[in-house]
């Protein structure tokens, strides 16, 4: 039962075109998205995040929108660079018991070319 | 002052052997998260601690067992590793009920089981 699914396993697209990364979800007990970035032989790093309460959050070339209706969530970068290249990886938190939990999507592996 | 280490970052295990995996903070974080990375699966919540001498069970606990003694260290432990433990593990944490609990990763350890 995936909870946050990323169903594009990767993305290619231009230097300085937008990308577009999508997530949907299945419960609407989740009060925190996040996105996260990960390069090979890394640990993920935290992105950007938007709260259940907003639907917009924006953070210099990256924007999250979320639109709770349809249990989805995109991430757009604009304008995309060759360094953007990586694993993006969408996550949700649960609203309730305080414990801090993350649920993963599957990622996303997005290519910038020059 | 180094965030998350994870020790080690590569290993190889025969089928049946046992090893500890280490996470070590140095960020005084409280929670703190062992996951595990497969292709085409995302992150997967293996055990998490929500402070120094408690432990709880993820999505995928079973093989693994873990003890947080310090409030800097949370171990990993296999005891009897299989081939299906062949994986990236990677160890997290994050602030006491911060706004949106981001966490922080080390940067793995590569595990293959034979």
């Amino acid at each position: 039962d995936q909870q946050v699914k990323q169903n594009s396993p990767s993305l290619s697209v231009q230097e300085g075109r937008i990308s577009i990364l999508n997530c949907d979800y299945t419960n609407s007990m989740f009060d925190y998205f996040l996105w996260y970035k990960k390069y090979p032989a890394e640990g993920p790093t935290f992105l950007i995040s938007i709260s259940s309460i907003k639907d917009k959050n924006e953070d210099g070339r990256f924007t999250v929108f979320l639109n709770k209706s349809a249990k989805h969530l995109s991430l757009h970068i604009v304008p995309s660079q060759p360094g953007d290249s990586a694993v993006y990886f969408c996550a949700a938190r649960f609203g309730s018991g305080n414990t801090g939990k993350l649920i993963f999507g599957q990622g996303t592996t997005l290519q910038v070319k020059p | 002052n180094a965030g998350v280490t994870q020790t080690p970052k590569f290993r190889v295990l025969k089928t049946g052997q046992s090893m500890t995996l280490l996470c070590a903070q140095d960020m005084n974080h409280e929670y703190m998260y062992w996951y595990r990375q497969d292709p085409g699966m995302g992150l997967r919540l293996i055990h998490y601690s929500v402070g120094e001498g408690t432990t709880a069970k993820g999505e995928v606990p079973d093989g693994y067992n873990v003890s947080r003694l310090k409030k800097q260290n949370f171990l990993l432990g296999l005891e009897s590793a299989a081939p299906s433990q062949t994986s990236v593990y990677f160890c997290a944490s994050s602030q006491l009920a911060g706004r949106y609990n981001e966490q922080f990763f080390g940067p793995g350890t590569r595990l293959t089981v034979l």
